[in-house]
């Protein structure tokens, strides 16, 4: 079974600043992906970024990157340039490689950006 | 740019009857998910479909719960006799074949 965890229940950040949101994971695949999503008080649930277990390097998307350490099964986000905008809840989630494969989603982190 | 809508964005219902939440995939996608998040909690998968059958479905999803794509675009989640803990936010999720998958909006469920 596949499992991910965010220990962190919230955080907050002054804006401008950086700050980086945890999350670990277990899976028995080999090959797999990992994602962040981000769901504002609306609710929606909005792509933030996806990286590929098979390669090696770190996704980025704008201010958004991730430091992805396979062998210690962990996947934290860092969010650069704090927005106030960037205030949700951030789920980390897990997908095996097969087709239609399920997510497998933590239990979330609260994120409150300052101004 | 594409987008998964679903239909409607809140839906109260009594207790015991029957819903249908709709769900309009994007059009080239094959692979088509319901999620669902009790407020205050993750999201938890309830069901994928492809090829117009259930692929795979989770412990939530009982006798219950039904799945269907009707036309080609529309695809639906039918609770036959709702219970309060079913209330919840629904989402539905569409898919390419190694691609990420898309949300909906979601459908916020009220059972009273």
């Amino acid at each position: 079974a596949q499992t991910v965890t965010q220990s962190q229940p919230e955080m907050s950040v002054q804006e401008a600043e950086t700050v980086t949101l945890s999350c670990t994971y277990d899976t028995s695949e080999s090959n797999y992906y990992l994602f962040w999503y981000k769901q504002p008080p609306s609710r929606q649930m909005i792509l933030v970024i996806r990286q590929e277990a098979y390669k090696q390097q770190n996704a980025t998307e704008n201010r958004f990157s991730v430091n992805f350490q396979k062998a210690a099964k962990s996947f934290s986000l860092k969010i650069s340039d704090s927005q106030l905008g960037d205030t949700a809840m951030y789920f980390c989630a897990l997908q095996s490689s097969g087709a239609n494969s399920k997510l497998t989603f933590g239990k979330g982190i609260t994120l409150s950006v300052r101004p | 740019e594409p987008e998964v809508t679903q239909t409607p964005s809140h839906q109260v219902t009594q207790m015991g009857q029957e819903v249908i939440l709709r769900c309009v995939p994007i059009s080239n996608h094959l692979y088509f998910y319901w999620y669902r998040q009790i407020l205050g909690q993750k999201v938890e998968f309830l069901v994928s479909f492809y090829n117009n059958e259930i692929s795979e479905k989770s412990e939530i999803f009982d006798d219950q719960f039904s799945v269907e794509r009707p036309d080609g675009s529309n695809f639906t989640l039918k609770i036959r006799s709702t219970k309060l803990e079913d209330s919840a936010m629904y989402f539905c999720a569409s898919q390419q074949y190694r691609s990420e998958a898309f949300f909906g909006q979601g459908t916020r469920l009220t059972v009273v």
